[in-house]
Parts: C-alpha cells; structure tokens; sequence
C-alpha cells in the first residue's frame, strides 16, 4: 500500500536530549513537509523540501533540524534548543509544492512527550 | 500573511441533520484550499481539494464550495451519521511565499445519535 509512515507513534523526551522523528513515504512525492500540532490548534510548518537535498525553514523552524538525503525520507530532529517539545508531530507529502500537485498526504503522526 | 479562521470551533447536532462548517482567509493568491478530517490522536485524512480555478467539489455526502474572491470556502455534509464526529480542517496554499501551506484552527464536530 502506498502511504506515509511515522515512526514512533509515542516518544519520550529527557530533558536535554535530541531526538529523531522518522517520516517514510512510497508515494514518489518530490515535497514533503514537517508540521507540529499543539491541542486545540492547527498546524505550523516547521520545515519543508521541494526536492531531494534542499529544505527551507517554515514559520516555526527554531530547534529543529531536518535532511533529505533520499526522496522518500525527511526525518526531523528535535534539538535541546527547542524549549517547549511537547507536541504532537505530522509529517505530510506531495507530488509538488506547487501548481495543480500539491494535494497533500499525511501519516499518523508522532506524539513526543518531555519528561 | 495568510490567515486562516474557522468558525464554530466548536458545532454539535443531532444525527440526520445537514450542517455547514466554514473557512475564511486573507489572501485570495492561493493555488488550491483542501478540507481534512482528523480524529482523536491521528493524523489528517484528506477530504477534498478546491483548485482555485474551480467552484465546488463533491465527494459522497460532502460538498465544498470555494468563493476566493470573498476568501470563503464551506463544507457542507449531508444527514450527518455519529461517525462523521471528528476535527475538520481547512488549508489554503498560497502561491506565493513558496506555496506553503496555512492551516485554520479546525472545527470539532460532534454528531448526537
């Protein structure tokens, strides 16, 4: 089945510590995107790629850090510099990041949790 | 810079019953709005897509209209079931500013049996 696996589905966090969130795609998507979710709220972007080996900051990009060495993976480190990491992480994809493309697919998500 | 509000945040009805969720936005330079459902704890499954160049799109009991030059888009679901319960989501993906996506705060539907 074509789709988009995150992995963890829950991950703790010691204080001080980064931490890696996995995102795999088999949709032959170019774009893929890093959103985090807080409760009640919508999603803010953190980082995005439009292609593989190029990625740009979102609107929240601040104690994160990302790559994208293949097409299908877009993992997501969550530094010690990221103050508040409590959230709920989704990872999403498209074929494009732009035009008549970018219909975007998620996974299930990432709950990390500081403890 | 875009924004994105939906009202109600919060909407519950009675089972059977038609309803309409809504979407506004700032800027009319988008490439397309998409509405998505997500429930407790999961990710967002897509719903439908509004190119900009389209009025309406229809998928079973749901219908999204796209007005972009009032920044308004609507969701309407026909006899709501209890399973329709879940978080909807629009977002609007502006065709400047590197298409980036912006998301509303979503509004949470409870469906009464």
């Amino acid at each position: 089945d074509g789709g988009i696996t995150q992995s963890p589905k829950y991950l703790f966090r010691k204080e001080g510590q980064n931490v890696t969130l996995s995102c795999e795609q088999n949709l032959n998507h170019d774009a893929m995107y890093w959103y985090r979710q807080d409760p009640g709220q919508g999603l803010r972007l953190i980082y995005y790629s439009q292609i593989v080996n190029d990625f740009q900051k979102g609107d929240i990009a601040e104690g994160y850090s990302v790559s994208r060495e293949k097409k299908e993976s877009f993992p997501l480190t969550v530094t010690s510099a990221q103050k508040n990491p409590t959230a709920f992480y989704l990872c999403a994809s498209s074929i494009s990041n732009r035009g008549v493309n970018t219909e975007a697919f998620f996974g299930q998500g990432t709950r990390l949790t500081v403890v | 810079k875009q924004e994105v509000t939906q009202i109600p945040a919060a909407l519950s009805v009675p089972e059977g019953e038609n309803l309409v969720l809504n979407c506004s936005f700032t800027d009319s330079a988008i490439y397309n709005l998409q509405w998505f459902r997500q429930d407790p704890g999961k990710g967002l499954t897509s719903l439908l897509l509004i190119q900009s160049s389209q009025r309406e799109q229809t998928s079973g009991r749901l219908n999204a209209s796209l007005d972009k030059s009032s920044g308004r888009s609507t969701l309407y679901i026909a006899a709501s079931q209890p399973g329709d319960s879940a978080t909807y989501l629009c977002a609007v993906r502006g065709n400047t500013n590197a298409g980036k996506s912006t998301f509303g705060d979503g509004t949470t539907l409870t469906v009464k049996p």
